[in-house]
């Protein structure tokens, strides 16, 4: 049974730092690429960062680019997302998401964790 | 611009069927697109694929009540015979080189 768990949040003053973890069990982690995806309060999902299967390969949006580092640890089946300088707009429920194929081409996400929630207020 | 649209609501009583859509924006109409559900509190589930040309495959577990279609631009969920659980917010989500986008999702009241 494929299981994600997220790890790592928590209440962060603007201009601080995070490290979220994602850990991840059912399939063989490396051969996916992964993604985080969030959810500000009461608003809908936002793609934020994927990294391919081997980790040669990572992609942020734009609202994230330079503060946010998408890495995984394929000897841990962890894929983990260092956040920082952290604004009051990034305040929001991180999930990881697994894609249905093997390739580094964006999918279908066909798995996600039940999210860690990120709240960044002085 | 590459963007999913959804109505934000919708409604049904207990037994009925319900069918939601999203629309793919100009130029994209032959992308298949997946559907996700989100019941209060809870990350998003995958519910199923569907193709430009109407097949859909749906992800484990997910009952027969589910199922999904197509026609042009609009991609569709149906969900027959409502449960109680069934409410939550139901998104759409596509993908393309370099990246994903969801809609802005349904939000399903079960009456």
């Amino acid at each position: 049974e494929v299981q994600l768990l997220e790890s790592g949040g928590g209440l962060v003053q603007p201009g601080g730092s995070l490290r979220l973890s994602c850990a991840a069990s059912g399939f063989i982690f490396s051969n996916y690429a992964m993604n985080w995806v969030r959810q500000a309060p009461g608003k809908g999902l936002e793609w934020v960062s994927v990294i391919s299967g081997s980790g040669g390969y990572t992609y942020n949006i734009d609202s994230v680019k330079g503060r946010f580092t998408i890495s995984r640890d394929n000897s841990k089946n962890t894929l983990y997302l260092q956040i920082n300088s952290l604004r009051v707009e990034d305040t929001a429920v991180y999930y990881c998401a697994k894609p249905s194929g093997r390739g580094t081409s964006p999918d279908q996400f066909d798995y996600w964790g039940q999210g860690t929630l990120v709240t960044v207020s002085s | 611009q590459f963007v999913l649209t959804q109505s934000p609501s919708a409604s049904a009583s207990p037994g009925a069927s319900v069918k939601l859509t999203c629309t793919l924006s100009s130029g994209h109409s032959n992308y298949a697109i997946a559907w996700h559900q989100q019941q209060p509190e809870r990350g998003p589930r995958y519910l199923m694929r569907v193709n430009s040309d109407g097949s859909h495959s749906k992800g484990a577990g997910i009952p027969d009540r589910f199922s999904g279609s197509s026609s042009g631009a609009e991609r569709y969920l149906t969900i027959s015979s409502l449960q109680s659980e069934d409410e939550g917010d139901y998104y759409c989500q596509t993908w393309g080189t370099g990246l994903v986008i969801f809609g802005g999702g349904t939000k399903l009241t079960v009456l």
